[in-house]
């Protein structure tokens, strides 16, 4: 069975230092891994994915994420804040089978401190 | 301009007084998918539809319904809505593999 956990429900980083967001899955497949970004009262944003080409995977905003499949891991990142990237992020994981089935995880809302 | 609508954005309503809110995409995409959202719980998928008139059950479906008669529309039915159900309801369309948000609905039964 697929899963996505996201290890932290909350974070708060300081303005110009480093953001990083974790992500851990389960899945019985090879699977597609996305992160996508919801502004306080907006939809969601498509962020970055991954889908079997370059591990390293970049985004939008300077953001970007490693699959790492020994680790079952796709951790979300980016070298420096800012105050614009306060928002929930959600890491996503989907089959690759076509089934078009997509498991959220809980969310992780990142605060962003002056 | 490629995007996903939903209407309405804003409901309030009463217990067991029928409800659709519908959803519309204009990027010829074959899946879409209906997901709601609780604190705390992140997206549930209520149901999906690979193609016209083909729909499936997501994780949490029971209490809805959906229909595709057409590729680029995908309403949520509500037949006798319960305030469990109040909530933020996002539509989405898929390509191969990124999904496409519409804007929410903010939903609320009393």
């Amino acid at each position: 069975a697929q899963s996505v956990t996201q290890l932290d429900s909350h974070v708060s980083v300081s303005e110009g230092t480093p953001v990083l967001l974790r992500c851990n899955y389960s899945s019985s497949y090879s699977p597609s891994l996305f992160w996508y970004v919801q502004h306080p009262n907006k939809g969601l944003q498509l962020l970055l994915k991954y889908t079997s080409a370059a591990t390293l995977v970049k985004g939008i905003n300077g953001f970007e994420a490693e699959f790492k499949k020994s680790e079952t891991s796709f951790h979300l990142t980016k070298p420096s804040a800012h105050m614009s990237d306060a928002a929930e992020y959600f890491c996503v994981v989907s089959l690759t089978s076509g089934t078009y089935k997509y498991i959220f995880g809980t969310g992780t809302r990142l605060k962003v401190l002056a | 301009e490629a995007q996903v609508t939903q209407n309405p954005r804003y409901l309030i309503t009463v217990t067991g007084k029928k409800l659709t809110v519908t959803c519309s995409q204009n990027m010829n995409h074959e899946y879409m998918s209906w997901y709601r959202q609780d604190p705390g719980l992140g997206l549930r998928q209520i149901y999906y539809s690979m193609n016209v008139e083909v729909t499936d059950k997501g994780d949490v479906p029971e209490g809805y319904k959906v229909s595709r008669k057409e590729k680029r529309n995908f309403p949520l039915i509500l037949e006798s809505p319960s305030p469990n159900q109040t909530s933020l309801y996002f539509c989405a369309s898929s390509d191969l593999d990124t999904q496409y948000f519409g804007p929410g609905t903010r939903l609320t039964v009393l």
